[in-house]
């Protein structure tokens, strides 16, 4: 069920800007995207998310695409506390659902980043 | 508020026990989500719930049970435990706002060795 494609894993040079990539090519009109982070076994973390426009917040910066078939996460100076596996995922917004099978929350396989000193 | 309160957060089971896998949360979410992790793999999703009284399966359900009596707890029991459960679990939850997307909480997980 996952409706996200993301490289299995990238490298970064700490104090450099990781660019995390996520295709999204199906997604439709009423569907944000989320990203996350889990950190070793840890539950994952709320990192970002957005609907149409570029989003920013302490921690990173999501960048749509304009056909919204894609976006890019930047962590914008990357720490080695960084390293993590990040989630891309897609959800329908709450007023646009329509069936029950629009509840569910898909995780796909995720972008394992190290971060490199 | 204490987030999304998973336990035990160990525990280890023998073959063809049973046991349950306790989550709650005080954010007053209604929706809520079970997931297990195993070894170097992503979440797959087992049960959510979007309410009290109302659950589905998820990707994953077999060998599982969950229910949903009250807004803020959303137990998942394993019947008859097989090594194929062992894995760690993960609880989450959101609040269903209509107007924008919501983030969702997870618990900090519970590992399950099932020998």
């Amino acid at each position: 069920d996952a409706k996200t494609t993301q490289p299995t894993s990238m490298d970064c040079a700490e104090g450099r800007a990781a660019n995390l990539p996520c295709n999204h090519s199906t997604i439709s009109g009423n569907e944000y995207v989320y990203w996350y982070r889990q950190i070793h076994s840890q539950g994952p973390q709320y990192i970002i998310h957005g609907l149409k426009n570029n989003e920013t917040n302490e921690m990173a910066s999501l960048i749509i695409t304009e056909d919204r078939k894609s976006s890019t996460l930047i962590l914008p100076h990357a720490t080695l506390r960084d390293t993590a596996v990040y989630y891309c995922i897609v959800r329908v917004a709450t007023s646009e659902r329509s069936n029950f099978g629009n509840e569910k929350l898909t995780f796909g396989t995720g972008t394992r980043l190290t971060i490199i000193p | 508020n204490a987030g999304v309160t998973q336990t035990p957060k160990f525990r280890i089971l023998k073959i063809g026990q049973s046991m349950t896998l306790q989550c709650t949360q005080d954010m007053n979410h209604n929706y809520m989500y079970w997931y297990r992790q195993d070894p170097g793999m992503g979440l797959k999703l087992i049960y959510y719930s979007v309410g009290a009284g109302i659950t589905d399966k998820g990707e994953v359900p077999n060998g599982y049970n969950v229910s949903r009596s009250t807004t803020e707890d959303f137990p998942l029991r394993l019947e008859l435990a097989a090594p194929s459960q062992t894995s760690v679990y993960f609880c989450a939850s959101t609040l269903d706002r209509r107007d924008s997307g919501n983030t969702i909480y997870f618990g900090e997980g519970s590992w399950l060795t099932v020998v």
